[in-house]
Formats: C-alpha cells, structure tokens, sequence
C-alpha cells in the first residue's frame, strides 16, 4: 500500500536552532498539505500545495515559518528560529486532487523544543 | 470558541459494547464530514467519509450526519481492544480539502 514518507521520525532541537522535516507524498498526488497537531488537539493546517504551487499558506507563521515545494514532489518544511511553543507533531498529507476525499497523512515527525 | 467541538474523553469500554462519539461545530457551511483514527505515534487514517446529511454505514462503522442541528457521530459496533485509539472528526467547507479538525476522543477498549 503506498505510503506518504516523513522524515525524521523524531527530532530534539534546542530553542533559536533551525530544524527541517521533509516529506515525499504518494506517487502521483497533485495536492500536499502540511499540518501541525499539539498534543491533545487536533491537526491544523499550515500549508496546502497544488503541484509546486502554494494554495493556502495563512495559519503559516511566516517568520519563522518556510516551506516549498519544488519540482511538485517531496516538501521540506522549516523552522527559524525553533521555539518552545513549536513542539508538536509535525503530519504531511498528500491527496490526488484538490477535494477532501482520498487525504493520506504520513506517520508524522515528532519535534520537541527544548 | 472553536469551530469543531469534540469531548477529549478517554472514553472507556468494555469488549463487545458500541462506541458512540461526536462532534458539533458552528460552521453552517460544512458539507463535508470524516472521521480519522489515530493510533499512538502514528498519523491519522481515515475511517468514514460522509457528504452533506444522512447516514454511512461500513461494516461495524456508521457515521451520521445531522446538518440543521450540526451535529456529527461515529458509532462503532462491536467494539474490541484493536479499536483503541484517538478518533478524530474533521470536516471542510469547499473540494480545496482544507480542513477543521476536533480535539479527538480518546477510546480504551478493556478485553
């Protein structure tokens, strides 16, 4: 069964250090949705991407917040500085088109800020 | 206040019984509605998917759909240990696909 690949699975950075999870969608899939989930809350979303465009990037704390897309396949998504309130679960998502239907989220990339 | 509302539980129930879980949220316009389960260190996978109002039914899943009182539920029959996981509900108001998660309900499944 095809999967979304996050990479790492786990990571432990110091605050005002950068950090960068990358994320290589399902084979196909036009549509690429970054979301952060706070332990004991549910997902948000930072970023949608259609290709290697950006479709919806408002809830993204651009600065300090950056992410792209190129050649419309794998995703990095970064963070410089790295504060406390960024410890999360860091989840991709990848769908074959621009409707809801069909989302598929990787197992995540765990960041703790300390 | 959120647009999602979901009761963070834990939810706990013995093997065999029916799970009941739900969400309201304040958007009226939402048409489409899903629930996700998410296991311990895992990503959510998705286990219904329901347009606008009405019922689904998917071997022990149902989820319904009530739009005028915005109300959603899953209800898991049969319920057993495997079943033990957050349960999340999401929802979105347009095909662009983003969308609104709940809190998630965590469930326990006692053997």
């Amino acid at each position: 069964e095809a999967e979304v690949a996050q990479s790492p699975r786990y990571k432990i950075t110091e605050k005002s250090q950068a950090v960068a999870f990358w994320c290589d969608p399902i084979s196909g899939h036009a549509t690429l949705y970054w979301y952060r989930q706070i332990l004991g809350q549910g997902p948000e979303l930072l970023v949608q991407f259609q290709d290697e465009s950006v479709v919806d990037d408002s809830q993204l704390p651009k600065d300090r917040f950056s992410a792209e897309r190129l050649k419309g396949v794998d995703s990095t998504l970064k963070i410089q500085p790295a504060e406390l309130g960024d410890s999360a679960m860091y989840l991709c998502a990848s769908s074959p088109g621009t409707g809801a239907y069909g989302y598929t989220f990787g197992s995540g990339t765990r960041l703790t800020v300390v | 206040q959120k647009e999602v509302e979901q009761d963070p539980g834990p939810l706990s129930v013995p093997e065999g019984a029916i799970v009941s879980l739900n969400c309201t949220y304040s958007n009226s316009a939402f048409q489409y509605f899903m629930w996700y389960r998410q296991y311990s260190r895992k990503g959510p996978e998705l286990l219904m998917y329901t347009y606008s109002s009405g019922n689904k039914e998917d071997g022990r899943f149902t989820a319904q759909v009530d739009k005028s009182s915005k109300y959603i539920s899953l209800f898991i029959r049969d319920s057993q240990p495997s079943d033990s996981a957050t349960y999340l509900c999401a929802m979105t108001t347009d095909s662009w696909g983003k969308l609104q998660f709940g809190a998630g309900t965590q469930v326990v499944v006692t053997p």
